[in-house]
């Protein structure tokens, strides 16, 4: 049973960095048949893919267009774990924040298994 | 980069009756890879349908998708009280990135 496990404050001030966890259960970060991404949702915004991470032999990332210059996915392989790092967030980037797995191949985007979610406010 | 446009943003309906929700693309969707998820209130998405019409595991058969090209469906062909919810589609692939309708909320009317 695969389980992800988010961690991380709820409240960021602007200019500052949001950082988020994604502890992962039922399976590795490693693994080779696995994708690990970043999904915010808001009123505004709706569902939008942020980035993702993953293992093929080596470790590559993408980014969404709209954070690729602010945004980092850092897997953790002793903590079977990944992070998510947005530097210089505003107000605009307050959402629900969702870690999800997607598969391989064709599969990589279909997300099966969700976080919980965490609702990150920006706010001084 | 597709664009999902789903309608309508809300459909009313009664237990029992069925329900058509409607996703449109920008551009044609290859070899229909779109999924379907479903969202209640506090919850993470889930996952219904994927390859259009394809049933996710444990999804009740009372889910039907079909479509391909740019016009998609889902379908719940008699509404149970726990299926009104949020229903957004996402076009997939192995390229990102990847994009999601806006939702089509079914409420109980």
């Amino acid at each position: 049973q695969i389980q992800l496990q988010q961690s991380g404050p709820g409240l960021v001030k602007p200019s500052q960095t949001l950082s988020l966890t994604c502890a992962i259960s039922g399976d590795s970060v490693s693994s080779n048949s696995a994708a690990w991404n970043w999904i915010r949702q808001s009123p505004s915004r709706g569902l939008e893919w942020l980035g993702r991470t993953y293992y093929r032999t080596k470790w590559y990332d993408d980014y969404a267009v709209s954070v690729k210059s602010r945004m980092s996915i850092t897997p953790d392989t002793s903590r079977n774990q990944f992070s998510l790092h947005l530097n210089s967030v505003t107000p605009e980037d307050t959402a629900v924040y969702y870690c999800a797995r997607g598969g391989s191949g064709i599969t990589v985007s279909i997300f099966t298994y969700w976080g919980q979610g965490i609702l990150v406010t920006v706010s001084s | 980069e597709i664009v999902l446009t789903q309608s309508p943003g809300t459909l009313s309906l009664s237990p029992g009756e069925r329900a058509t929700l409607s996703c449109r693309a920008s551009q044609s969707v290859g070899s229909n890879f779109l999924a379907w998820y479903q969202q209640k209130p506090g919850q993470a998405p889930r996952l219904l349908m994927y390859a259009a019409s394809s049933r996710a595991t444990g999804i009740p058969d009372r889910f039907s998708g079909s479509g391909s090209g740019t016009d998609f469906t889902l379908t719940i062909s008699r509404l149970e009280p726990e299926d009104f919810a949020v229903y957004f589609c996402q076009h997939y692939g192995t390229t990102p990135p990847w994009a999601f309708g806006q939702g089509t909320r079914v409420e109980i009317k």
